[in-house]
C-alpha cells in the first residue's frame, strides 16, 4: 500500500530565509506526487505536482520540488519565505492504477519576523 | 475561491443524530472526493464518485454514506453520529477520474457533536 511520510510536524523559520519540507512516500512503481497548502480556514490548494519527466517541477507561489527515487522523498523548498507562506503543507502520493490519493500527516510551517 | 461550495460551514449536532453535507463540484468537473480532517486522524479520504459512480473507497466508516446525483453534485450523509466524528469534512472535484488529476478543494464543513 501506498504511504507518505512528512517528519517534520512544525517548522518555523525566519521570513526571507529559505525553507525545505521533507516528504518520503512508499510505493512500488513510479508515483505520483503532489504539494498541496492549507491556510487557516480554508480548502487544500495545489503547489505543485510530478509525474514524470525532469524530476525538478516548479510550482505556484515560488515552490519548487525535487523527486528523488533513490531517496524516495519529493522534498518542497523555497529560495525566500514570505509571512504570508504561514500555512499547513501536505505531501501527497497517488498512483495510476486507482484513483486514491494518500496524504501526509501535513507539516505546520511558522513564519517570523 | 476553488469554485467548489459547501453546505453548511458549520454544523453542530448530538451524538445519534443524522447530518447531511452537501458538496457542489467546480463546472466542468466529473469526479467528486470526500475527505475527513481530524487533529488526531490527519486528512482521510473517504470516497470518490466519478459521474454518478462509486470509483474507489477509502477509510469509510459504514455509518457514512454518499452519493453522487445527476447535476454531479454530492451529499455525504452521517449517521448514528459519535463525538469522535468532530471534524472538517472536505470535498474535491477534479475534471477527471484518474489519480494525476487535480483536486480542487471546497471550503470544508465544519461538524462538531456534542
Amino acid at each position: 500500500a501506498q504511504s507518505v511520510t512528512q517528519p517534520d510536524i512544525h517548522i518555523t523559520v525566519s521570513e526571507g530565509a529559505s525553507l525545505e519540507l521533507r516528504c518520503n512516500y512508499s510505493y512500488g512503481a513510479t508515483p505520483y506526487l503532489f504539494w498541496y497548502v492549507q491556510s487557516p480556514g480554508q480548502g487544500l490548494q495545489l503547489l505543485l505536482k510530478y509525474f514524470s519527466g525532469d524530476t525538478l517541477v516548479q510550482g505556484i507561489k515560488g515552490f519548487e520540488a525535487e523527486f528523488k527515487r533513490s531517496q524516495s522523498s519529493f522534498n518542497l523548498r523555497k529560495p525566500s519565505v514570505h509571512w504570508s507562506d504561514a500555512a499547513e503543507y501536505f505531501c501527497a502520493v497517488g498512483n495510476g492504477g486507482y484513483q486514491k490519493v494518500t496524504f501526509g500527516t501535513g507539516t505546520k510551517l511558522q513564519v517570523i519576523p | 475561491d476553488s469554485g467548489v461550495t459547501q453546505t453548511p460551514k458549520h454544523l453542530i449536532t448530538a451524538t445519534g443524530q443524522r447530518v447531511t453535507l452537501r458538496c457542489s463540484p467546480r463546472s466542468g468537473d466529473l469526479s467528486v472526493y470526500w475527505y475527513q480532517q481530524s487533529l488526531d486522524q490527519g486528512l482521510q479520504f473517504l470516497i470518490q464518485y466519478y459521474n454518478g459512480e462509486e470509483r474507489a473507497k477509502g477509510n469509510i466508516l459504514e455509518r457514512f454514506s454518499a452519493q453522487q446525483f445527476p447535476d454531479l453534485h454530492s451529499e455525504l450523509n452521517l449517521s448514528s453520529l459519535e463525538l469522535g466524528d468532530s471534524a472538517l469534512y472536505f470535498c474535491a472535484s477534479s475534471v477527471g477520474s484518474a489519480a494525476h488529476n487535480e483536486q480542487f478543494f471546497g471550503p470544508g464543513t465544519r461538524l462538531t457533536v456534542l
